[in-house]
């Protein structure tokens, strides 16, 4: 079993629609989860971090429940520029554990 | 501020060869990681560096080797090169371990044929 699964899309959605990701992790022992953005043949970059009493960043909401091992990221109003693929990550303070990421496919 | 930097961009090698990838932190950051994305994939785990110590290590096979210098620079060395080692190898410098938010390089693409 992977550390870390995504469904890997992809979400195709209208400029302006609402889209919401999940990820599970099976090491209970995790300690630090976060969101990176990858754009085609680029390095990750990180959108958020996720805490457990949930956070929101701009249009941007993630949400992490530990009793089911799954993290959230929630996109409002959808842009043409969200367009990319959503990597979930987990950390358990040595390693960081990549799912295979989602790809969002926002059109006009 | 200059983010982490990685050289060389690009690299081709043939089967048996070895090699060795650079990467250069965040000033301040003294935790290294390194990656490897295939395509279609995320990024797999394969070292982590704090402090110039070894502190975590993925499902490698000991042809990857890493060490981290005083200035908190890194190398990833892969020796006897395989087709399948061919993909994008990410740095990744962060304040502390593994708890804190990792910021990427740009990456090295190696090709192996």
């Amino acid at each position: 079993r992977k550390e870390v699964e995504q469904d890997p899309g992809p979400f195709n959605v209208p400029e302006g629609a609402t889209v919401a990701f999940n990820c599970t992790y099976s090491n209970s022992a995790s300690q630090s989860f976060f969101w990176y953005r990858q754009d085609c043949r680029k390095e990750p970059k990180l959108l958020m971090s996720v805490y457990s009493s949930g956070n929101e960043d701009g249009r941007f909401t993630a949400q992490l429940n530990r009793a089911s091992q799954y993290i959230s990221l929630l996109i409002r109003d959808s842009k043409l520029s969200d367009s990319a693929t959503y990597l979930c990550v987990v950390s358990d303070f040595n390693k960081f554990y990549f799912g295979s990421g989602t790809k969002l496919n926002v059109k006009p | 501020d200059a983010g982490v930097t990685q050289s060389p961009t690009h690299l081709i090698k043939t089967r048996g060869q070895q090699v060795t990838l650079r990467c250069s932190p965040i000033s301040g950051h003294k935790s290294v990681s390194w990656y490897q994305q295939v395509l279609g994939q995320g990024p797999q785990f394969i070292f982590q560096y704090y402090e110039k110590e070894e502190r975590g290590r993925g499902n490698f096979p000991d042809r990857f080797s890493a060490r981290q210098f005083p200035n908190y620079s890194s190398e990833l060395n892969v020796n006897a090169l395989l087709l399948g080692d061919s993909a994008l190898y990410l740095c990744a410098s962060s304040l502390g371990r593994g708890n804190t938010e990792a910021f990427f390089g740009q990456g090295t693409r190696l090709t192996v044929v």
